[in-house]
């Protein structure tokens, strides 16, 4: 069973635009839903994160739009660059004492020049 | 500040070998956890480490087990290697257990034939 579906799974972006990745998750108990950024060859790198208590994080061109009710969130990359193009995951994990998040399956984004 | 490092880079195995994987977390960091990443089936927990002991377990068969050494490195063992274990074996260390911001190394690239 997905417990957290993202999509798309590719996106083609021109530079300067918006990249925007979906990701919605079952599980009522995941408090901490982060985004991860990952380039061939590498490890998965934390990007940014949010918490249910917030409805929108910003780090500079990286935004993430939480919806509780909807159990939706979604990564948002304003003018969008070709150092951007990589694989993106979200995860979702719940609390408890430890951390065992749960992947989407990844979205791949190819930003143009 | 060293990032987490993870050796061999990529292993060739036959099917019914067995594999020991190695990660050294970032200096300071007492939890290792492992992930295996595959195009089918993404990102998946394996187990997570903290002071020695195995503080949290994915659902995978028996055939793969760690431990972790008083200096934090950790090690990961599959044993009876099956076609279906090859993927990007990825190593993540954080300052505590249950720490939400992990640090990803390169994984390592096991490939059995």
């Amino acid at each position: 069973q997905q417990q957290v579906k993202q999509s798309p799974q590719s996106l083609i972006v021109q530079k300067g635009g918006i990249s925007i990745i979906n990701c919605a998750y079952e599980n009522t108990a995941f408090d901490y839903f982060p985004w991860y950024q990952q380039f061939p060859g590498k490890g998965p790198a934390l990007l940014i994160a949010i918490r249910p208590d917030v409805s929108e994080k910003k780090e500079g061109r990286f935004t993430i739009s939480f919806n509780k009710s909807a159990k939706q969130f979604s990564l948002h990359i304003m003018d969008s660059q070709p150092g951007d193009s990589a694989t993106y995951f979200c995860a979702a994990s719940s609390p408890g004492g430890s951390y065992i998040p749960t992947f989407g399956r990844g979205t791949s984004l190819i930003v143009h020049p | 500040k060293a990032g987490v490092t993870q050796t061999p880079r990529y292993l060739i195995k036959t099917r019914g070998q067995q594999v020991t994987l190695s990660c050294s977390p970032i200096s300071g960091h007492r939890s290792v956890s492992w992930y295996q990443q595959t195009p089918g089936q993404g990102l998946q927990f394996l187990f997570e480490y903290f002071s020695e002991t195995q503080r949290n377990k994915g659902n995978f068969p028996g055939r793969f087990s760690g431990r972790q050494f008083s200096n934090s490195r950790s090690e990961m063992n599959v044993s009876t290697l099956e076609l279906g274990d090859s993927a990007l074996y990825l190593c993540a260390s954080s300052f505590r257990q249950g720490n939400n911001e992990q640090f990803f190394g390169p994984g390592t690239r096991l490939t059995v034939l």
